[in-house]
């Protein structure tokens, strides 16, 4: 079975510029949370959607949004990229909102 | 605020020896508690502590929750080279509708041979 898929690997924006992130859960599972890592620093939690609706989110500024659809993918949204918002991003499912999250591979996003 | 606070940042011990990884939290509303090894990618599930006193075990790494004192242990015995990585705990929060993972810095640990 497919585990979490994420996409694109690697990706390279300049200031100001906006991103749109993917997720594809594992097969059967209906939440998706989505983490921020900094190098050398744990996942901060940005949100969890669970059956399209958000259900958590953390202290990240308005410029983050994201959206779950009916095949419980999701997408992460960053609008006007600043430096510092150079990271890798994870997204992790799970098939309920406290149930052990699994993690896809990630997006490395560089923002020059 | 809520945050968990793992120790110590970074050991480095020899292969054979047998590490203990320190996980103490402070947080509102918490519903369980998990481990996680990251080596160059995603991190990769490890455990999830949701009651005190039961160990959970797997091969050489066992993990323990003690909820009294608000706190968790992740013992290697007999540590490999391929177990170095950076060690995570992270604690699930249930806030009303908010839920949330409040992770760790994380313990790197380095295997020698």
């Amino acid at each position: 079975d497919a585990g979490v898929t994420q996409s694109p690997t690697h990706l390279i924006k300049t200031r100001g510029q906006h991103v749109t992130l993917r997720c594809s859960p594992i097969s059967g599972h209906k939440s998706v949370s989505w983490y921020q890592q900094v190098l050398g620093q744990g996942p901060q939690f940005i949100f969890q959607y669970y059956e399209k609706e958000e259900r958590g989110r953390g202290n990240f500024p308005d410029r983050f949004s994201a959206r779950q659809f009916p095949n419980y993918s999701s997408e992460l949204n960053v609008n006007a990229l600043l430096l510092g918002d150079s990271a890798l991003y994870l997204c992790a499912s799970s098939w309920g909102t406290e149930e052990t999250q699994y993690f896809g591979p990630g997006t490395r996003l560089l923002v020059l | 605020e809520d945050k968990v606070v793992q120790s110590p940042l970074s050991l480095v011990v020899h292969e054979g020896d047998t590490v203990t990884l320190n996980c103490s939290y402070e947080v509102t509303n918490f519903r369980s508690l998990l481990w996680y090894k990251q080596e160059k990618k995603a991190p990769t599930f490890l455990f999830m502590l949701t009651s005190s006193g039961i160990e959970k075990k797997s091969g050489r790494l066992s993990s323990i929750l003690d909820k009294k004192e608000l706190f968790s242990i992740l013992n290697i015995t007999a540590t490999q080279t391929g177990d170095s990585a950076i060690y995570l705990c992270a604690v699930l929060s249930n806030a009303g509708n908010n839920r949330k993972l409040i992770w760790g810095l994380g313990t790197s640990l380095a295997v020698n041979p």
